[in-house]
């Protein structure tokens, strides 16, 4: 079993609607879970980082965690082209070390908003 | 303007020579990391730095070197001994604490012919 698992997609959405985007981990003792944006030939950009069970929301973007489910999702509502990009799931390896975290990052889902 | 620069963008070289990627922050971040990337494969960490003069391997950390003599930079060699050396290498920093969010610089490019 991979240590932080992804759907590669391709996911498509039309614009407007809801993109949603899936992650589960191994590690039971996982603390920090990051979700990044990676557009074609550009590194990646953080853009929601969750700690706690429960929803933590961003403008567009809601962030999801439930760790006895070991499951962390990224919402994106009223999907825009701009959206189209690969979004990176990372968590943190064992016990939050505040500072030195060692990250095991998914593949990657790549996601298509069809205007 | 803060932010996190790595240079060059592009980087081209011969089998057997060593390279040196450049990674520099002015985000006043205590901990830098570097990562490659390819193709349909997640980031892979190479070593990462919490303080100066103190690093640590990462999980694939043969055939590279680092150096931490200055908080702000974080410069990685790839030497001749890596195998497969052509890939895109990112450089990330973090505070330390309580908000430790890693953020990347853009990226250097690397093909090794």
């Amino acid at each position: 079993q991979k240590e932080v698992e992804q759907n590669s997609g391709p996911l498509s959405v039309p614009e407007g609607a809801i993109a949603s985007l899936n992650c589960t981990y191994s590690d039971r003792v996982s603390q920090s879970f990051f979700w990044y944006r990676q557009y074609s030939g550009k590194s990646p950009e953080l853009i929601m980082s969750i700690y706690s069970n429960g929803d933590k929301e961003d403008g567009r973007f809601t962030a999801q965690l439930n760790k006895a489910s070991q499951y962390v999702s990224l919402l994106i509502r009223d999907s825009q082209p701009s959206d189209s990009a690969t979004y990176l799931c990372a968590v943190n390896r064992g016990i939050s070390n505040f500072g030195n975290e060692k990250l095991t990052f998914g593949t990657g889902t790549r996601l298509t908003i069809i205007p | 303007d803060g932010g996190i620069t790595q240079s060059p963008k592009y980087l081209f070289r011969k089998e057997g020579q060593n390279v040196t990627l450049s990674c520099e922050q002015n985000l006043n971040h205590d901990a830098m990391y570097w990562y490659r990337q390819d193709p349909g494969q997640g980031l892979r960490l190479i070593y990462y730095s919490q303080i100066v003069n103190d690093f640590q391997k990462g999980d694939i950390a043969e055939g590279y070197s680092v150096s931490r003599e200055k908080k702000e930079s974080f410069p990685l060699t790839v030497t001749s001994a890596q195998k497969n050396p052509t890939a895109f290498y990112l450089c990330a920093s973090s505070l330390t604490g309580d908000l430790y969010e890693q953020y990347f610089g853009p990226g250097t490019r690397l093909t090794v012919t």
